[in-house]
């Protein structure tokens, strides 16, 4: 069955400082890999998604970047966090063919 | 996809009682849709799908309806239980999108005891 995996958990991190979480997918192959921002009591903001290894569309100008270097990872990345890069942060795959996506768990990061 | 970035409606019903919970979608050409359970701190579930040529689905105590005429969607849920208590998400998606989701602002469902 497929899985999805993504951490940490919970982040506080500090103005300026980098950002990498990361988001793993197991038991499927080429899948369409999401990140999603989630703003407390609000709906589900699209960051970006990738279709494939290397290929990475991004849906809002922000401080944030994505990257896929394998097949089933996908990782949301920051040079330097701002107070307003606070949030919920779920990562979500489907499958080319499909389109049920499945969600990862959330990471929950507050900047300080 | 997009928030609507509003604070979520909320919707508050006596346990045992029927929930619908309604959704509005905005595009037209969307040939799939989509209801998600978000419970606080974790990500969303999935609960039923509803595909653009039928206008009505059953699951267990779910039923989705497709109204596409004024482009609405509505989930009702029977005999609702305290856990159901969650914020509600409708989605949808269309045919060469890479299967993206558009997701709605969410509904927060409270059921009382």
């Amino acid at each position: 069955s497929q899985t999805i995996h993504q951490w940490p958990a919970t982040l506080v991190q500090p103005v300026g400082s980098p950002l990498s979480l990361e988001c793993t997918v197991e038991g499927t192959s080429n899948p369409n890999l999401y990140w999603y921002r989630q703003a407390a009591g609000r709906g589900l903001q699209l960051l970006f998604y990738s279709v494939g290894i290397g290929q990475i569309s991004s849906e809002v100008p922000q401080n944030l970047s994505a990257s896929r270097p394998q097949d089933r990872q996908f990782i949301l990345s920051s040079k330097k966090l701002l107070l307003s890069d606070s949030g919920f942060y779920l990562c979500a795959w489907n499958l080319q063919e499909g389109a049920e996506a499945f969600f990862g768990q959330g990471t929950r990061l507050t900047v300080v | 996809g997009e928030s609507v970035g509003l604070h979520l409606p909320t919707l508050s019903v006596q346990e045992g009682d029927n929930s619908i919970i309604n959704c509005a979608y905005s595009n037209s050409a969307s040939d799939y849709f989509i209801w998600y359970k978000q419970e606080s701190g974790k990500g969303p579930q999935f609960i039923i799908d509803i595909r653009s040529n039928m206008d009505k689905r059953q699951g267990q105590r779910v039923t989705v309806l497709l109204n596409k005429t004024v482009k609405h969607l509505s989930l009702q849920i029977a005999a609702t239980q305290p856990g159901d208590s969650a914020v509600y998400f409708c989605a949808e998606t269309f045919s060469g999108s890479a299967r993206q989701l558009t997701f709605g602002s969410g509904t927060q469902l409270t059921v009382l005891p």
